[in-house]
């Protein structure tokens, strides 16, 4: 099975900042990576698939980039809405992965 | 509007089984695979399951494979999933998820609110 390895793990920023998060996965992906916001008690929210595509509705300061095994999700200009947890997904193989996520806080 | 209702979840005892279900409607359910996803308490997401439209294949996590069983019926536009020897360490919050593929990727843009499954004594 592919692992995924987000970092970090917890990040404190304040609003205005700019911040990213990196996922690691153990095999190249080609590309196969999305993000997802979650908050407390809903479900996920997909932002970024096919590692920079951003979906429809989601705020251009969402930007994601990445190849082989090296991905970031990059938020420019935090706003208040944004402090969740974050989720790197990939779907390269058949069984797919998630990272185990990055709580962004105030 | 895309519509996913998860229910079946509750309290059973380690050992026991459960089956989840999974209400479809504003899209044609029989053109999409469709996934299981699971959260444990304060932990991250798992992906559990998969299944293909006509449900010729299905994948799943090692962790349940040999005990979970995804299935769909396609008139009914529902996704199921069969729990059977159940162990605490499933109990989790299991959302469906529907798989979208763009250029050749998937993601899943919709899901449902999740259906909350407690395995104890």
């Amino acid at each position: 099975d592919i692992q995924m390895t987000q970092s970090p793990s917890s990040l404190s920023a304040s609003v205005g900042d700019r911040v990213t998060i990196t996922c690691r996965a153990s095999h190249s992906l080609s590309g196969y990576l999305n993000w997802y916001q979650q908050k407390p008690g809903k479900a996920p929210k997909l932002l970024i698939f096919s590692t920079s595509s951003l979906q429809t509705g989601v705020p251009s300061r969402f930007r994601g980039s990445g190849s082989g095994t090296d991905f970031t999700l990059t938020i420019t200009s935090l706003q208040p809405e944004d402090f969740a947890t974050y989720y790197c997904q990939q779907t390269f193989s058949n069984l797919f992965t998630f990272g185990q996520g990055t709580k962004l806080e105030i | 509007e895309v519509q996913l209702v998860e229910s079946g979840g509750g309290l059973v005892q380690p050992g026991g089984s459960l089956r989840l279900s999974c209400a479809v409607s504003g899209f044609t359910f029989k053109s999409y695979w469709m996934s299981w996803v699971r959260q444990a308490p304060g932990k991250g997401l798992e992906w559990v399951a998969n299944i293909k439209q006509d449900g010729s294949e299905t994948y799943y996590v090692d962790s349940v494979r040999g005990r979970f069983t995804i299935s769909r019926d396609n008139a009914e536009n529902s996704l199921y999933l069969q729990m059977n020897s159940l162990r605490a360490e499933d109990t989790a919050v299991y959302y469906c998820a529907r798989d979208e593929a763009a250029a050749g990727t998937v993601h899943f843009a919709h899901w449902g609110q999740g259906t909350r499954v407690t395995v104890s004594s």
